[in-house]
């Protein structure tokens, strides 16, 4: 069975840094390209970045660019996502999920909330 | 502001068949494939169709997807209760070099 687990989400001031983890079982993890999208409250779906096989590549969307920072270990069937500079605009469920556009795997999600 | 563009809400009896649209360009929908996530209510997201008309293992032939130029539609026949939720549109976008998302429609079985 495909699992995928977010964590590392929490309560964050604005400014600070959160890293979130999301680890993979089920299937070849180190055959996907990885994603992170974001829902905040209430809304829509947000591609946020994502991750090539072996690392070589990283997309992100514009309003993330310089704060945050995808990478993954393939040994250890982990996608990661370095959030610093956090805003309020950031606050969101965080999924993770396997594909680049045709994500077929989805996680469970994990909330970060970015006030003070 | 998405870039694709979904009515935000859609509705339709037990048995109807009903469709969503999305609206793209060039960039996206126009040069690259279309898929169709469905979330219900309190779950992550769902894999739906994928490269325009194609059906995930497990999801119902009720379910289909079609593309012509820089738009593309999902429709759901026999419509059940369980089919209520948000469908969110998805295609590559050249411009952006990531994927982009519709703003989503929900879904309301009367």
């Amino acid at each position: 069975e495909v699992q995928l687990v977010e964590s590392g989400g929490g309560l964050v001031q604005p400014g600070g840094s959160l890293r979130l983890s999301c680890a993979a079982s089920g299937f070849t993890f180190s055959s996907y390209w990885m994603s992170w999208v974001r829902q905040a409250p209430g809304k829509g779906l947000e591609w946020v970045a994502n991750i090539k096989q072996d690392g070589s590549e990283k997309y992100y969307v514009d309003s993330v660019k310089g704060r945050f920072t995808i990478s993954r270990d393939n040994a250890k069937n982990s996608l990661y996502l370095q959030m610093n500079s956090l805003r309020a605009e950031d606050t969101a469920v965080y999924y993770c999920a396997s594909g680049d556009v045709q994500l077929d795997y989805w996680g469970q999600g994990t909330l970060v909330t970015v006030s003070s | 502001q998405s870039v694709l563009t979904q009515p935000p809400s859609a509705s339709g009896t037990p048995g109807q068949r009903v469709t969503i649209s999305c609206s793209g360009s060039s960039s996206n929908i126009g040069s690259n494939y279309v898929y169709w996530y469905q979330q219900l209510p309190g779950t992550a997201p769902k894999l739906l169709i994928y490269r325009n008309n194609q059906r995930p293992s497990g999801v119902p032939d009720r379910f289909s997807g079609s593309k012509s130029g820089t738009s593309a539609s999902l429709a759901i026949s026999g419509l059940r209760s369980e089919d209520e939720a948000d469908y969110y549109c998805a295609a590559w976008d050249d411009s952006l070099s990531g994927p982009i998302f519709g703003g989503g429609t929900k879904l309301t079985v009367l």
